[in-house]
């Protein structure tokens, strides 16, 4: 099987705090990984996407970073989080891109809900 | 732009009550829409992948279908456990890593 592990489940922290997010991923190499943030009631925003170690792309200028450090670990940082950064957040893991008939179906972890108080 | 519209936003149907949900895309060189159903709380759960248009993919009471413009989830005699939000992504355009979301439809089905 292909799990994708997130942890924390939960994690309530205070406005100004660092943060640390961790999704690893089994039974696949190299795979292309994403951070999403969904809020209340919307839809996924793409925050990172990396296609293999060390390398990550970013979607939305924000506090936020992203890096690869392993092939199946993938980690969401901030230095100092917002209020704005409450959410629930994402990763996953899509298909090999190879050419025009790629295709890119992602599956999810079970995702981390972080309250910035 | 690319673009995915999904409606309505929410339905209420009663147990049984048959009904569809809408996902209309705008996006170059469509490569690939997808059908995802997440429930509170937890990611969302891959459903199906359609291809080209006219293509159909079932799986117990859904029905995936896709046009050249919108993908309909037909769902029949749905059951209380069938609630959730249903949400749709397409992978097109210039990318080959990212999928645009649309924002979900809740189903809601009442025993």
């Amino acid at each position: 099987s292909q799990t994708i592990h997130q942890w924390p489940a939960t994690l309530v922290q205070p406005v100004g705090s660092p943060l640390s997010l961790e999704c690893t991923v089994e039974g696949t190499s190299n795979p292309n990984l994403y951070w999403y943030r969904q809020a209340a009631g919307r839809g996924l925003q793409l925050l990172f996407y990396s296609v293999g170690i060390g390398q990550i792309s970013s979607e939305v200028p924000q506090n936020l970073s992203a890096s690869r450090p392993q092939d199946r670990q993938f980690i969401l940082s901030s230095k100092k989080l917002l209020l704005s950064d409450s959410g629930f957040y994402l990763c996953a893991r899509g298909g090999r891109a190879t050419g025009r008939s790629s295709y890119n179906e992602q599956f999810f972890g079970p995702g981390t809900r972080l309250t910035v108080l | 732009e690319d673009q995915v519209t999904q409606s309505p936003e929410a339905l209420r149907l009663q147990e049984g009550e048959s009904s569809s949900l809408n996902c209309s895309y705008t996006v170059s060189g469509l490569r690939g829409l997808f059908w995802y159903r997440q429930d509170p709380g937890k990611g969302p759960e891959f459903l199906f992948t359609l291809y080209s248009a006219g293509e159909e993919k079932e799986k117990e009471r859904l029905k995936a279908t896709l046009t050249k413009k919108e993908s309909f989830l037909h769902i029949t005699a749905p059951k209380p456990e069938d609630s959730a939000t249903y949400l749709c992504a397409v992978q097109g355009g210039r990318s080959n890593y990212q999928l645009i979301w649309g924002a979900g439809t809740k189903l809601i089905i009442k025993p």
